[in-house]
């Protein structure tokens, strides 16, 4: 079992303040990390997958950015709004085996406050 | 769009009982998952299956089975339910082949075991 890290576990940001978190992974044998976004009542949804080492993403106003070698992602919101409220989750694999599993980290839940 | 159905969004159940727990997709995908969530512990694997008729153990098979008998349909069953099988389930599906492909998941079955 992979040991994936997400800190902090939760969050409380202030409505239009930008915020980040982080997710560890271990670097060997690295493949490919995804991000999903999990909102209350809702299924989880992908947000980004990053394969290579320096890799940026972006979708609106969330960013993420990967770091291979050392094994980590951050994940950035920038002017944080109410509905970016949800648990977000990371999960590296670490093959190109195909059909291979992904390893959950425990999330980091954000709290926008209005 | 891609749609991960789940049997039942809530279920009650004794213990000792024989639980069947639905998952169906409609992409034609050929992996499917079936996860538990518990607070502070992210998702956890139980079983995935890469094709029909196969299965996989995950990370926290004991106590559960399951099913593939159509591509479409994958089913997780607790042989005799207990208590600290009361959790959120989660199925989701993907496309075969590398291991970034986004996972879809569906919305979730809510268990609780009397």
């Amino acid at each position: 079992i992979l040991n994936v890290e997400q800190s902090p576990q939760s969050l409380h940001v202030q409505e239009g303040d930008s915020t980040n978190f982080t997710c560890s992974f271990p670097s060997s044998n690295f493949y490919a990390l995804h991000w999903y976004r999990w909102e209350t009542a809702k299924s989880p949804e992908a947000l980004f997958v990053m394969t290579l080492n320096g890799d940026e993403k972006k979708k609106g106003r969330i960013s993420a950015t990967l770091n291979t070698k050392e094994g980590y992602s951050y994940l950035y919101i920038k002017g944080s709004q109410p509905e970016d409220s949800a648990t977000y989750l990371c999960a590296p694999t670490i093959s190109n085996f195909g059909n291979e599993k992904l390893t959950f980290g425990t999330g980091t839940r954000l709290t926008i406050i209005p | 769009d891609v749609k991960v159905t789940q049997s039942s969004r809530y279920l009650v159940k004794r213990t000792g009982e024989k639980v069947f727990l639905e998952c169906v997709q409609d992409m034609d995908h050929e992996n499917m998952f079936w996860y538990r969530q518990d607070p502070g512990l992210g998702l956890r694997l139980i079983y995935f299956s890469y094709d029909v008729k196969m299965k996989e153990k995950g990370d926290i098979p004991e106590g559960y089975s399951v099913s593939r008998e159509k591509k479409e349909r994958f089913s997780l069953i607790l042989e005799s339910a207990s208590t600290n099988q009361t959790s959120m389930y989660l199925c989701a599906s993907r496309t075969g082949g590398p291991s970034k492909e986004t996972q879809y998941f569906g919305p979730g079955t809510r268990l609780l075991v009397l």
